[in-house]
């Protein structure tokens, strides 16, 4: 089947460590998305990436990494620098750029920090 | 900058009945508007996209339409059923900045 898939659901982190959240996609396309919900929020936009080894900084990207070494794959780091990572963390893909396709989501991680 | 609204945040109405959700823009200038939907602590479904040519999408028992000059657009819902219940955003591409703006949706619940 054809998709995206997040790993982990859930994540736990200590204050000051950083983490790691994984994307993947089988889909074949070109670009891919970051977003952060909070309750009561609209999604947000954390990075995006419209071709391997290129990405772009969303409206929130302060304390946060990405890299796009593989079309498959867009993991994103949530760095000690993020005042306050806890929240919902979704990544989505689509053909091309926003302009003309849907975008496709993945479940979705949630990152608790103790 | 381009702010998309929802309102209300949450709606309640009995099975069977039709209903209309609807999203407002400040910004007339998208390339297009989407309908998603977000069951409980899950991802996102895209339902409809529309791009700024035209006027209406339709799939199934669900209709959206977009009127850019006035900033609305609705989604509607026939002979709505329980699984029907979830969060339903809107969502717009506006200028070249290549991102949606979201709204921060509409939470249904429809009652059996």
């Amino acid at each position: 089947d054809g998709g995206i898939t997040q790993s982990p659901k859930y994540l736990f982190r200590k204050e000051g460590q950083n983490v790691t959240l994984s994307c993947e996609q089988n889909l074949n396309h070109d670009a891919m998305y970051w977003y952060r919900q909070d309750p009561g929020q609209g999604l947000r936009l954390i990075y995006y990436s419209q071709i391997v080894n290129d990405f772009q900084k969303g409206d929130i990207a302060e304390g946060y990494s990405v890299s796009r070494e593989k079309k498959e794959s867009f993991p994103l780091t949530v760095t000690s620098a993020q005042k306050n990572p806890t929240a919902f963390y979704l990544c989505a893909s689509s053909i091309a750029g926003v302009y003309t396709d849907t975008q496709y989501f993945g479940p979705g991680t949630r990152l608790t920090v103790l | 900058k381009q702010e998309v609204t929802q309102i209300p945040a949450a709606l309640s109405v009995p099975e069977g009945e039709n209903l209309v959700l609807n999203c407002s823009f400040t910004d007339s200038a998208i390339y297009n508007l989407q309908w998603f939907r977000q069951d409980p602590g899950k991802g996102l479904t895209s339902l409809l996209l529309i791009q700024s040519s035209q006027r209406e999408q339709t799939s199934g028992r669900l209709n959206a339409s977009l009127d850019k000059s006035s900033g609305r657009s609705t989604l509607y819902i026939a002979a709505s059923q329980p699984g029907d219940s979830a969060t339903y955003l809107c969502a717009v591409v506006t200028g070249a900045n290549s991102k949606l703006t979201f709204g921060k949706g509409i939470t249904l619940s429809v009652r059996p």
